[in-house]
């Protein structure tokens, strides 16, 4: 089944206690991105992935890291947590070609609580 | 950055009725997609229609895009109880040089309420 998903999908934890967020993808998309949901934003873009290697920089990246060593695998760091992290976490995956980025798949979430 | 915004912010009808939701946003784009969500849920891809398609169908939904206008319309006929959900415009600009800018800005949704 093709699929998009992420560890954990809850997790609490306290003010800078490092922490990664796994996601991966079973449709060898070359794109990836996280997305944070706070109520009254709505999504916003932290990070994206291109390829292998090749990761930049979204709208809220700060207190953020990504890596992109395997296409699969799209990990999102806090290094060092802060409570206005806490929020709705999506990870999201698709093609994309010389006419832009195709449906994104999204993760079923990551639910955040930084005390 | 630029950002989709949805109209009504939320919107309640009765089962059999059409939904109409509508996205404005502010800068040329490469296309733009609807999403849904349930209540705390993944999204999940509705439509994509690019700037150079006016109009598209699947299923109950259409959407039409105005490039002119910089808007674009979900239409949901004959809602279901099941439609409730939030709905979310998703565009991804278009730079100068004409390729794409590879990233999306969603809006802040419209939240949809079928009373059956």
């Amino acid at each position: 089944e093709a699929q998009v998903t992420q560890n954990p999908r809850y997790l609490i934890t306290v003010t800078g206690k490092k922490l990664t967020v796994t996601c991966s993808q079973n449709m060898n998309h070359e794109y990836m991105s996280w997305y944070r949901q706070d109520p009254g934003l709505g999504l916003r873009q932290i990070y994206y992935s291109m390829n292998v290697e090749v990761t930049d920089k979204g709208d809220v990246p700060e207190g953020y890291k990504v890596s992109r060593k395997e296409k699969r695998n799209f990990p999102l760091i806090l290094e060092s947590p802060s409570p206005n992290q806490t929020s709705l976490y999506f990870c999201a995956s698709s093609f994309y070609g010389t006419s832009g980025l195709n449906e994104q798949f999204f993760g079923p979430g990551t639910r955040l609580t930084v005390l | 950055s630029q950002q989709g915004e949805e109209d009504p912010q939320a919107l309640s009808i009765q089962e059999g009725e059409n939904a109409t939701m509508n996205c404005s946003y502010k800068t040329s784009i490469n296309n733009l997609q609807w999403y849904r969500q349930n209540s705390g849920r993944g999204l999940v891809h509705l439509i994509l229609i690019r700037s150079n398609e006016r109009e598209k169908h699947s299923g109950r939904l259409r959407v039409t895009l105005d490039t002119s206008k910089k808007s674009s319309s979900l239409l949901i006929t004959a809602s279901r109880a099941a439609d409730t959900a939030s709905y979310f415009c998703a565009t991804e600009p278009r730079p100068y040089s004409g390729a794409g800018s590879y990233q999306l800005t969603f809006g802040k949704g419209t939240k949809l309420s079928v009373i059956p």
